[in-house]
């Protein structure tokens, strides 16, 4: 099946500073969704932004969405050590809603 | 609470066994699904379910069996035809519809085969 494509794999950096992953996918999308899994748990939605939108915050959470470029960015700020997970992005595309999963970035706030 | 629940957290299976996983949501959602982890991986789609009496097949169904007599319930069968079982099995449901919606996942299963 396609997946989306994320980046960076896995990313590590000191709390306080920002985290910034990358989704971009194939097709033209419905929406996109943005998980998070910490490790050997289910997953906990974090947001949706649909495919009118440009931009979307919820908390320390900001998303973005360039439909031209068929890319999406997940940007923490302030990172805490808690923020410490799997990331993972989902896009809904087409009338039969199929669902595209990426691949996931981990990410390590270090304390 | 509302919520999803699977059990059991911990599943360890002799090769050629069948095994059952449980899914149950009090939700009200339409929709759910069956999804596979391998370590490090993403989720790969194993059998979805629109509606009840109703599921299709995803990405990777052979080897999984599934049903789905009543909305809150979809339990997974790994039959022996499953050919490397061990792996991180996750549920979820959403409300359902022609554009995907916020998806709200169990705690997942963890299969073993010893």
């Amino acid at each position: 099946s396609q997946q989306g494509e994320e980046d960076p794999q896995a990313l590590s950096i000191q709390e306080g500073e920002n985290a910034t992953m990358n989704c971009s996918y194939k097709t033209s999308i419905n929406n996109l969704q943005w998980y998070r899994q910490n490790s050997g748990r289910g997953l906990v939605h974090l947001i949706l932004i649909r495919s009118n939108e440009r931009e979307k915050h919820s908390g320390r959470l900001r998303v973005t969405l360039d439909t031209s470029k068929k890319s999406s960015s997940l940007l923490i700020t302030a990172s805490r050590a808690a923020d410490t997970a799997s990331y993972f992005c989902l896009c809904s595309a087409g009338n039969n809603r199929k669902l595209i999963w990426g691949l996931g970035t981990s990410l390590a706030v270090n304390p | 609470d509302g919520g999803i629940t699977q059990s059991p957290k911990y599943l360890f299976r002799k090769e050629g066994q069948n095994v059952t996983l449980s899914c149950e949501q009090n939700l009200n959602h339409d929709a759910m699904y069956w999804y596979r982890q391998d370590p490090g991986q993403g989720l790969r789609l194993i059998y979805y379910s629109q509606i009840v009496n109703d599921f299709q097949k995803g990405d990777i169904a052979e080897g999984y069996s599934v049903s789905r007599e009543k909305k809150e319930s979809f339990p997974l069968t790994v039959t022996s035809a499953q050919k490397n079982p061990t792996a991180f099995y996750l549920c979820a449901s959403s409300i359902g519809g022609q554009v995907a919606t916020e998806a709200f996942f169990g705690q997942g299963t963890r299969l073993t085969v010893v």
